[in-house]
């Protein structure tokens, strides 16, 4: 166990529906990040918030993908109008400011789209 | 980024020693080398991070030579539970790149 919670771990939805994950990083960490994996391919990043700002978006986050992180704490990412293509893995992860190559990550939220 | 090269899979046996090599020829003189590892349906995992010359931890070992153009991550003694999927990293720890960009690792299958 990192200290980093995602929830839910698995979500199961059908197409065009819409999707939310948490993430609650560990606590003293000010920057949180999200990545997406699909099977047999390493992470992908899609964002990143240094404590409520979201400094970097990916060329992933289509339109259909928003993240916040209010107060700088938990982060959510909502996927509108699910496609097939989304389904994978979604990560989260936090570090502190030692050093950003050392992040912790979350369990992941599974996404399946139908 | 400086690109990362790996060994797609490696197959071993309990009790064996393994070193996976990586090769980041375009590493930047800020640039630092972490490894990550990540069993199935969890999250990566830090193992250890290095600039130069020799890490130790009480995970694993990593090897950079002078030129720093490649790195060797040594795991000694690996078990059964060792089975996972290995990445090496090249980025600034400090002020660049903030996300981490990973390949497609190094999967590491350890037989009884």
């Amino acid at each position: 166990d990192t200290g980093v919670s995602q929830d839910p771990r698995h979500k199961i939805t059908k197409r065009g529906q819409n999707v939310t994950f948490r993430c609650d990083p560990i606590s003293e960490h000010n920057r949180l990040y999200w990545y997406r994996q699909t099977l047999g391919q390493g992470p992908e990043f899609l964002t990143y918030f240094q404590n409520e700002a979201q400094l970097e978006k990916s060329r992933l986050l289509s339109d259909r993908f928003s993240a916040e992180r209010p107060k700088g704490s938990f982060s959510t990412l909502e996927i509108q109008r699910t496609e097939q293509g989304d389904s994978a893995m979604y990560l989260c992860a936090s570090t502190g400011s030692a050093s950003y190559n050392e992040q912790f990550f979350g369990p992941g939220t599974r996404l399946t789209v139908l | 980024l400086a690109k990362t090269t790996q060994p797609i899979s490696m197959d071993s046996y309990e009790g064996q020693e393994v070193n996976i090599t990586c090769s980041h020829n375009n590493i930047a003189t800020n640039d630092y080398i972490t490894w990550y590892q990540q069993f199935p349906s969890q999250g990566p995992r830090f193992i250890i991070q290095g600039y130069k010359t020799k890490v130790t931890n009480e995970v694993a070992s990593l090897f950079i030579p002078a030129d720093r153009k490649s790195s060797t991550l040594s795991l000694p003694r690996v078990s059964l539970s060792d089975t996972a999927v290995y990445y090496c990293l090249v980025g600034d720890k400090g002020t660049g790149r903030r996300a981490l960009t990973f390949g497609s690792g190094t999967r590491l299958q350890v037989q009884p």
